[in-house]
């Protein structure tokens, strides 16, 4: 079965400091890996996806399969990032793909 | 192009009725998967929908259950209503192959009372 681990509920960085925000996965295949966010009464929304390789707003992710792992990162935090962040894995789920979450990750960037 | 839109946008029901949230998907679109979000649990799979069949399942009770129509709009219903069933429903629609985007609806709020 699939399983994707956000260990940390609530992160706080000042503005202008790096971010990163774990997110490690468990699947015996290859995943597809993706980043949702979730703004203040903002709809869920895809950030980005490991397959292909951007980088959006700044932030970037890279899978490291070695790890089991996807981390979200970004150099310099901006106030506007602060949101609900969700890793998010895409795998066979017995007859049809699954999109498996984690818990989330509630990132504040104080001024 | 319009997004997924769920209806209604708030409930309040009492312990012990049933209730039937609505989604309808992008056009276009014929995958429809349906979550819980909760502050504790997060974001819990309930089931997905691709046409007009149950693809897959999560690990809820049998008090949930859904359906999908011929044009891909999709319901889901909730019998014997339980105080812990309060929470945010959120309706995702995709072209349902692997690596594509999921669309999220702004979802239902139902609470339970």
């Amino acid at each position: 079965a699939q399983r994707v681990t956000q260990p940390e509920k609530l992160l706080s960085v000042f503005k202008g400091a790096p971010v990163e925000l774990k997110c490690n996965y468990s699947y015996s295949g290859s995943p597809e890996l993706f980043w949702y966010v979730q703004y203040s009464r903002q709809r869920l929304q895809l950030l980005l996806r490991h397959i292909s390789r951007e980088s959006i707003k700044g932030f970037t992710a890279d899978l490291n399969k070695g790890e089991t792992s996807f981390h979200l990162k970004k150099p310099f935090a901006q106030e506007e990032d602060s949101a609900m962040y969700y890793c998010a894995l895409s795998a066979w789920g017995g007859s049809n793909y699954k999109l498996t979450f984690g818990k989330g990750t509630l990132l504040t960037v104080n001024p | 192009k319009a997004g997924v839109t769920q209806t209604p946008r708030y409930l309040i029901k009492t312990r012990g009725q049933q209730v039937t949230l609505s989604c309808s998907p992008i056009s276009g679109h014929r995958s429809v998967s349906w979550y819980q979000q909760t502050p504790g649990q997060g974001l819990q799979f309930l089931f997905e929908y691709f046409s007009e069949t149950q693809r897959n399942k999560g690990n809820f009770p049998g008090r949930f259950s859904g359906r999908q129509f011929s044009n891909s709009r999709s319901e889901m219903n909730v019998s014997t209503l339980e105080l812990g069933d309060s929470a945010l429903y959120l309706c995702a629609s995709s072209p349902g192959r692997m690596n594509t985007e999921a669309f999220f609806g702004q979802g239902t709020r139902l609470t339970v009372v």
